[in-house]
């Protein structure tokens, strides 16, 4: 079946420093890729997405490229705010049909600090 | 749009009782998610609806679970006879299938459930 490995947290950074989240899956096919977030107190929000290889998500500064060949979906930003601070999932949503459900990563917790 | 809406928020109810929680989806949205999320993990898939029709049921979904669709609308998630194993957020999730994003689905805000 799908399956997502995700970096595993915690992970606390200082403001302006660079971030990585790593983040692989396995499943058949041409599965999307997402990147959800989960700020306190608050409930899951799509933070970007792809849909094929060697696709570009981006939004909010954050990006992620879609790479088959590595199986990987790695959330990346420049320069990490004390706003950015939530919980992180990667997920994966099957191309076939029937196969519609995301699969999620367990999640990684990001602090940044002033 | 004004989002998918999940009620209650939150519900602590004793061992063995019965519970049942409401999801409304974004209005035009056709597909309908239940997903259960413990602490320190991610979201489970319990089942979906396309419609009124219940496409699929996780393992994890047990007989306690029932969950309908009864007009393509707004869906209710039951559990009987509730166990202290089934403490978790309940979330519910929508999307528009044959739609411009039709991969993308939107979460509720959830139900956090405890039983005591």
């Amino acid at each position: 079946g799908n399956s997502v490995t995700q970096m595993e947290g915690p992970v606390t950074l200082s403001e302006e420093a660079f971030l990585t989240i790593n983040c692989t899956y396995t499943a058949t096919g041409y599965p999307s890729l997402f990147w959800y977030v989960q700020y306190p107190g608050e409930g899951l929000q799509l933070l970007l997405k792809a849909t094929k290889a060697d696709d570009k998500g981006s939004n909010k500064g954050f990006e992620a490229t879609y790479r088959k060949e590595t199986t990987s979906f790695h959330l990346e930003k420049g320069s990490v705010q004390v706003s950015d601070s939530a919980v992180y999932f990667c997920a994966l949503r099957g191309s076939n049909f029937g196969n519609e459900k995301l699969t999620f990563g367990t999640g990684t917790r990001l602090t940044i600090i002033p | 749009d004004t989002g998918v809406s999940q009620d209650p928020r939150h519900k602590i109810t004793k061992r063995g009782q019965n519970v049942t929680f409401r999801c409304d989806p974004i209005s035009e949205h056709n597909r309908l998610y239940w997903y259960r999320q413990t602490l320190g993990q991610g979201p489970e898939f319990l089942t979906y609806f396309q419609n009124e029709a219940q496409l699929e049921k996780s393992r994890l979904l047990s007989d306690r679970f029932s969950a309908e669709r009864p007009k393509g609308s707004f869906s209710t998630l039951e559990i009987q006879r509730t166990e202290q194993g089934d403490s978790a957020m309940y979330l519910c999730a929508s999307s528009l299938e044959g739609g411009k994003s039709s991969d993308t689905q939107y979460f509720g805000p959830g139900t956090r459930l405890t039983v005591l």
